[in-house]
């Protein structure tokens, strides 16, 4: 597994509070994720970066922002906390194989709970 | 963009029963069908993956298939033992992965 970190692992914020999530990988994989999961569901895609300089829109990026300050950190800022972001959120990190497939690594996710 | 289905929702077996878990997708151009376990509280996992130009991959207890035609994929799980209850994701890609919704196996000592 690549090694990916997220903080903090664990947090509990206001509605209306600004709130940032970080993440780090230290494999040098150029692609990086952001994920929720909400209780019982999947994974919805929030934002992805192919680069530094490439940032996208996932399938629920309202409300959310992201940051690549460089390769190796993503981060994810909600603006205003409202309770239905809460959820457990995951980075992951892309990095090509030897026949040049994404393989895709999770961090070990940070469980947000907004009162 | 591309739309992966994943059936059953929940699947329920004996221990030591066989474990099958199907999914299908959307678009034709996808090429890569990783397979993710995430147990409770904790990230997903890769397991195990195809890729399109194979038709089947095994390792150990697991395995799976693949056809291109009918644009689905299946994990199979044999003599299945508790630690293997879980959440499975599929996923399919062209360039991004796409995942499906989950399904959660339950194996009954």
């Amino acid at each position: 597994d690549a090694d990916v970190t997220q903080t903090p692992r664990n947090r509990i914020t206001k509605t209306g509070k600004r709130i940032m999530l970080e993440c780090s990988q230290t494999k040098g994989h150029d692609r990086m994720y952001w994920y929720r999961q909400d209780p019982g569901l999947g994974l919805q895609l929030i934002y992805y970066s192919f680069d530094v300089k490439d940032i996208n829109k996932g399938e629920i990026s309202d409300g959310y922002s992201v940051s690549r300050q460089a390769q190796a950190k993503f981060s994810l800022s909600l603006e205003s906390a409202i309770p239905n972001q809460t959820a457990l959120y995951f980075c992951a990190t892309g990095a090509l194989d030897r026949e040049e497939y994404y393989e895709q690594y999770f961090g070990p996710g940070t469980r947000l709970t907004v009162t | 963009g591309e739309n992966v289905e994943q059936h059953p929702s929940t699947l329920s077996v004996q221990e030591g029963d066989s474990a099958v878990i199907k999914c299908t997708y959307s678009d034709s151009a996808s090429n890569y069908f990783p397979w993710y376990k995430q147990e409770l509280g904790k990230r997903p996992q890769l397991i195990i993956d195809i890729r399109s130009n194979v038709g089947e991959k095994k390792d150990q207890r697991i395995a799976v298939t693949l056809n291109k035609t009918a644009k689905h994929f299946s994990l199979h799980i044999t003599e299945t033992q508790p630690e293997d209850s879980a959440v499975y994701f599929c996923a399919a890609s062209d360039n991004r992965l796409a995942f499906g919704k989950g399904n959660q196996v339950v194996v009954i000592p």
